[in-house]
């Protein structure tokens, strides 16, 4: 385990279903990160949390939708999905605001949309 | 725009073979740099970092990565390869004007026992 713990490991939902991953992190860090993996292409960082505030949206579609209410826990809630946000949803957290120390990632939720 | 280049999709050696996975990002300003392994089913590990000082950084498992400004790369290393390296191997940047880390898309690296 690597200090940052993601629930559930794997998610089936469909289209109009509503569900939220969660991710949680007791190692005192001060900033979290909601990634996207996807086969043959790049992390896509989806979200920042620095000090508890959002301090980036990168352009993600509004069925995602993120929250931070304290500095140890992380959520994305899901909605009306498509079957190209399949993907592996990974959860990273870093010690500085600004994360250049670098991250510590979670394992991942490996989210299928039918 | 700021990116990061992993020019290898996959790399299949022999053990023993040495190994160099190339890295480049497209940024003149301050970096922090990393090199992150994820192993069949697993998450993300870091091997290694470089903020400043000596451009060759050492790090877990006899990897290494030599920073070279002028090329802006940043790649990564390792004399005799084994079957247990066998994973996805991402470099990542931190480009200083902003607050998040770019990743490239990942070399997947094959180790033939």
């Amino acid at each position: 385990e690597t200090g940052v713990t993601q629930t559930p490991r794997h998610l089936v939902m469909g289209m109009t279903n509503k569900k939220s991953l969660k991710c949680e992190q007791h190692l005192g860090h001060n900033a979290m990160y909601w990634y996207k993996q996807s086969a043959k292409k790049p992390l896509e960082l989806m979200f920042v949390y620095s000090l508890e505030e959002r301090v980036e949206n990168n352009s993600v579609p509004s069925r995602f939708s993120p929250e931070c209410p304290n500095s140890s826990h992380l959520f994305l809630h899901l909605h009306t999905l498509q079957p190209e946000d399949s993907a592996l949803y990974l959860c990273a957290s870093s010690l500085s605001p600004q994360g250049k120390d670098g991250y510590t990632f979670g394992s991942g939720t490996r989210l299928t949309v039918v | 725009a700021q990116s990061v280049s992993q020019h290898n999709h996959h790399v299949i050696l022999s053990e023993a073979a040495s190994l160099e996975l190339g890295c480049n990002y497209s940024y003149g300003g301050t970096v922090n740099l990393f090199w992150y392994v994820q192993y069949p089913g697993q998450h993300l590990q870091l091997l290694l970092k470089y903020f400043s000082g000596d451009p060759l950084v050492k790090g877990i498992k006899g990897f290494e990565a030599e920073f070279i400004k002028s090329k802006f790369s940043f790649n990564l290393r390792k004399p005799s390869v084994q079957w247990s390296d066998t994973a996805e191997y991402f470099c990542a940047v931190i480009f200083y004007n902003n607050n998040d880390m770019r990743f490239g898309a990942g070399t997947r690296l094959t180790v033939k026992p």
